[in-house]
């Protein structure tokens, strides 16, 4: 069983959709978590990040983690057809030392927004 | 323009030849790692370093070498080229979180093809 889970999709949604993104982990030591996005033939990066439980929003973005459940969560309010993309989660048990370099992806979830 | 700049973009390698991919940052990033991009597998560790002169590997290393003489650059070595190796490869890099700036910054990207 992989570390962290992560429905591949893909999703297809119609613009102006609240789009909800999930991954699930096994690994009780993650503390960090972030989502990266990554657009077709392009590099990912980073959307937003979040420590331990809890919520965190920017502009149309809400991450949410819920450490008890293992279980994390990226929302997309009013998505845009420029929100397609491949959307990875990642964590990582501390955000310093030798284990800051090993972070641990989703498999990541293709998303569609058409207009 | 400051980032993380990885050659060549695209290489094709014959069975059992050797070949080095470049990664270099130019933003005085402590963190560097290789991640290999594999369809439905997300992104995985191959090796990592906090800073010149320390590396340790991922969870997929078997067949590539790192070193890190300078914090600017972080090669990938492919010893013996194999099929298996046919991927898309990240370079990454980051701040310590004591720095306040959180998560990495990922290259383009090189597309390897071992036939």
């Amino acid at each position: 069983q992989k570390e962290v889970e992560q429905d591949p999709g893909p999703l297809s949604v119609p613009e102006g959709a609240i789009v909800s993104l999930n991954c699930t982990y096994s690994n009780s030591a993650f503390q960090y978590f972030m989502w990266y996005r990554q657009y077709s033939r392009k590099g990912p990066e980073l959307l937003m990040y979040t420590y331990s439980s809890g919520n965190k929003e920017d502009g149309r973005f809400t991450a949410q983690v819920d450490k008890s459940s293992k279980y994390i969560s990226l929302f997309i309010r009013d998505s845009q057809p420029s929100d397609s993309a491949t959307y990875l989660c990642a964590m990582t048990p501390n955000a310093g030392g030798t284990s800051y370099g090993k972070l641990t992806f989703g498999q990541g979830t293709i998303l569609t927004v058409h207009p | 323009n400051a980032g993380v700049t990885q050659t060549p973009k695209f290489q094709v390698l014959k069975t059992g030849q050797s070949m080095t991919l470049q990664c270099a940052q130019d933003m005085n990033h402590e963190y560097m790692s290789w991640y290999r991009q594999d369809p439905g597998m997300g992104l995985r560790l191959i090796h990592y370093s906090v800073g010149a002169g320390i590396t340790d590997q991922g969870e997929v290393p078997n067949g590539y070498n790192v070193s890190r003489s300078t914090t600017e650059d972080f090669p990938l070595r492919l010893l013996s080229a194999a099929p298996s190796q046919t991927s898309v490869y990240f370079c990454a890099s980051s701040y310590s979180f004591g720095t306040g700036v959180f998560g990495y910054t990922f290259g383009s990207g090189t597309r390897l093809t071992v036939v």
